[in-house]
């Protein structure tokens, strides 16, 4: 059984630049979590999403937006990058809502932003 | 959100226990205490969690204090693979997102 993938795991980008990057949650799991990790920092919540809908949604900007798919895979887009976007980004799966459910993290796409 | 306070970093000697303590001053009745680790280059894995009675699992124990302003989360045989950062998190039962502090760095000595 896979866990969490994401792709790709280094990407390289200009100011300004558009990017995507890419989770396929565990298998089970219907909900997907995004976090923006910077150097020497915990993980930041940006937002989740279950049944192709954002649900909640930590404090970043209009420039970080998502997408769930019906096969529960989601996307995160950032536009009009800035140096500071430059960032480990997580995503995290969990099973049909209950109480306290895990997450499950993927490994990370490492983004450079120049 | 209910914060928690960890040390920055602690050291092990391998093969002996580690206690990592945490202190949340300010949890709330319905806060759950959770415990993840992030070893080098990897996203976050959970190690356990409990509300209020010490919990026990193949990875690690969680005691929490009967007033559950602090906890302790233990490795009873630490080993180098156990060198990671640990956090500690309150969630609530909502399956709310998890708020990460910067942890606590482990280091392992051999």
């Amino acid at each position: 059984d896979a866990g969490v993938t994401q792709s790709p795991t280094h990407l390289i980008k200009t100011r300004g630049q558009q990017v995507t990057l890419r989770c396929s949650p565990k298998s089970g799991h219907d909900t997907v979590s995004w976090y923006q990790q910077a150097l020497g920092q915990g993980p930041q919540f940006i937002f989740q999403y279950y049944e192709e809908e954002e649900r909640q949604r930590g404090n970043f900007p209009d420039r970080f937006s998502g997408h769930q798919f019906p096969n529960y895979s989601s996307e995160l887009n950032v536009n009009a990058l800035l140096l500071g976007d430059s960032a480990l980004y997580l995503c995290a799966s969990s099973a049909p809502s209950g109480v306290n459910e895990k997450l499950f993290f993927g490994s990370g796409t490492q983004l450079s932003v120049l | 959100d209910a914060k928690t306070t960890q040390p920055n970093s602690m050291e092990s000697n391998e093969e002996e226990p580690v206690h990592l303590p945490c202190n949340h001053s300010t949890i709330s009745g319905t806060d759950y205490i959770h415990w993840y680790r992030q070893l080098p280059s990897q996203g976050p894995e959970y190690v356990i969690h409990g509300l209020t009675s010490n919990v026990n699992n193949r990875m690690a124990s969680l005691a929490i204090a009967e007033d559950r302003k602090s906890s302790t989360l233990i490795l009873h045989r630490a080993t180098l693979r156990d060198a990671a950062v640990y956090y500690c998190i309150l969630r609530d039962e909502g399956n709310t997102p998890l708020v990460f502090g910067k942890g606590t760095r482990l280091s392992v000595i051999a």
